[in-house]
């Protein structure tokens, strides 16, 4: 069965970008799609498609996929980005990564 | 605006089936291009996919599930059901339900989610 392996953990300064990685063979291959989720909340998603936004969020997320690593980018994080954040795919069924807890210091 | 919404009970006893229900207000069940799917999160876990059903009846199962797992639709209701049989205290979670897109024809991103309700199984 296909895995994503994303880090447990990244912490960004505030203001600053940060990057959370999702790891999958070839899956520049796939589409990746990225959900964030806050401590008691449902996931909400935030890219699809490797770089779509949806309606209603912010242009400091943006997506990225290629060879074997798709990428979650938050530009100028603020204290409510922090929150766990997980990759999907479909390969022959739903996939989730194992989710990244984003810390804004 | 699209909303879903769990329902069922809270607690489970071992070796019995879960069952929960999913309505769907704001948009139709029936409507094509979607798949209405259940994903859950074991407390401090993370998310697993459960399965997901098309309006007419077709449906995808995780292989690791499927041998307990059944999804049916009501679209006279505008709901969508989840059967978990035999569950364990593993089977302790909060359970989503939530519309998926179809992109070339396969289930892809998933917006919206219901609020999740939490299941526990104990005896």
């Amino acid at each position: 069965s296909y895995e994503l392996t994303q880090p447990l953990s990244v912490s960004v300064a505030l203001g600053q970008t940060a990057k959370i990685t999702c790891g999958g063979n070839n899956i520049g291959s796939k589409n990746v799609h990225w959900y964030q989720q806050k401590p008691g909340q449902a996931p909400v998603l935030v890219i699809y498609r490797d770089s779509n936004r949806p309606s209603g969020i912010p242009e400091r997320f943006s997506g990225s996929n290629s060879g074997n690593t798709a990428t979650l980018t938050i530009s100028r994080a603020q204290a409510g980005d922090e929150a766990d954040y997980y990759c999907q795919v479909w390969d022959s069924s739903t996939v989730f990564g194992g989710g990244t807890k984003l810390t804004v210091l | 605006q699209l909303q879903l919404q769990e329902s069922g009970p809270g607690l489970v006893k071992p070796s019995e089936t879960l069952s929960l229900t999913c309505t769907v207000s704001g948009g139709s069940i029936s409507s094509s291009g979607y798949n209405w799917g259940w994903v859950r999160q074991p407390p401090g876990k993370g998310l697993e996919w459960i399965g997901n059903i098309y309006y007419s009846g077709s449906t995808f199962y995780n292989p690791s599930l499927k041998s307990r797992v059944t999804i049916s639709v009501d679209t006279s209701k505008n709901q969508f059901s989840l059967k978990l049989s035999s569950v364990t205290a593993a089977d302790t979670a909060v359970y989503y339900c939530a519309r998926l897109m179809l992109y070339q024809l396969l289930p892809n991103w998933i917006d919206p989610w219901g609020q999740g309700t939490l299941v526990t199984v104990s005896s």
